[in-house]
């Protein structure tokens, strides 16, 4: 079963605040990624990291920032965020190693920026 | 450059209806894996299946089979009479070039399954 936390699982805020999502995992996961998925339902991912103080930049290029620095730890923070922020928000951790084993992913967080 | 296409963006079935969620992919990596995930109302994704370039081998699990098909770059996904709780958004989805990283992956654009009683 996975141990992928996200929180909050809803949150609505007005444009210009500053957020931060939260994800933990506590599998000892080295792999984490923040995935977005928009309202077509395509997810993209927007950063990742290979363990402690390494994070780098997906495919879909976000405003976004992240940091990671405790294993089980990646949030994800907006400065100032706009109505094009709105969308879902998904954390996901792997594992390191040859069996190379499947992603496993938290709730999401659902934004909503008005 | 590596592409996953669902071209189904919506199926609707009756309840025990055998349905298949189509998954075609492209890479010109020679290892790689594949994967089938499930997002139910509640959002997360679940897991279903992984499966490496080098096995082509089809899998059953209960209703849940897998045709992968690497002649084609097809992994379609059978549900075998299904049921209402089988509603809910499937995602194919590919690993980068080698495998190593089961994370970061390539979706497909979801198939929305509608099982009615």
């Amino acid at each position: 079963e996975a141990d992928i936390y996200q929180t909050p699982r809803y949150l609505v805020i007005g444009t210009g605040k500053k957020i931060t999502l939260e994800c933990s995992q506590t599998m000892g996961h080295d792999k984490m990624y923040w995935y977005q998925q928009d309202p077509g339902m395509e997810l993209h991912l927007i950063h990742y990291s290979y363990g402690v103080n390494s994070t780098e930049k997906g495919d879909l290029s976000s405003e976004s920032t992240v940091s990671r620095i405790r294993t089980e730890h990646f949030p994800l923070t907006l400065e100032s965020a706009r109505p094009s922020h709105t969308s879902q928000y998904l954390c996901a951790s792997s594992e390191t190693g040859v069996l190379n084993t499947e992603a496993f992913f938290g709730q999401g967080t659902r934004l909503t920026v008005v | 450059a590596q592409k996953v296409t669902q071209a189904q963006t919506e199926i609707s079935v009756v309840e025990k209806e055998d349905v298949t969620l189509d998954c075609v992919y492209e890479t010109r990596d020679t290892t790689y894996y594949l994967f089938w995930y499930k997002q139910p109302p509640s959002g997360e994704l679940v897991f279903l299946i992984r499966r490496n370039s080098f096995d082509e081998q089809n899998e059953i699990s209960g209703r849940y089979s897998w045709n992968f098909q690497k002649s084609t770059s097809s992994f379609n996904f059978t549900i075998t009479a299904s049921q209402v709780v089988d509603s809910a958004v499937y995602f194919c989805a590919l690993s980068p070039p080698g495998g190593s990283n089961t994370g970061k992956l390539i979706f497909g654009q979801g198939t929305t399954l509608q099982v009615k009683p």
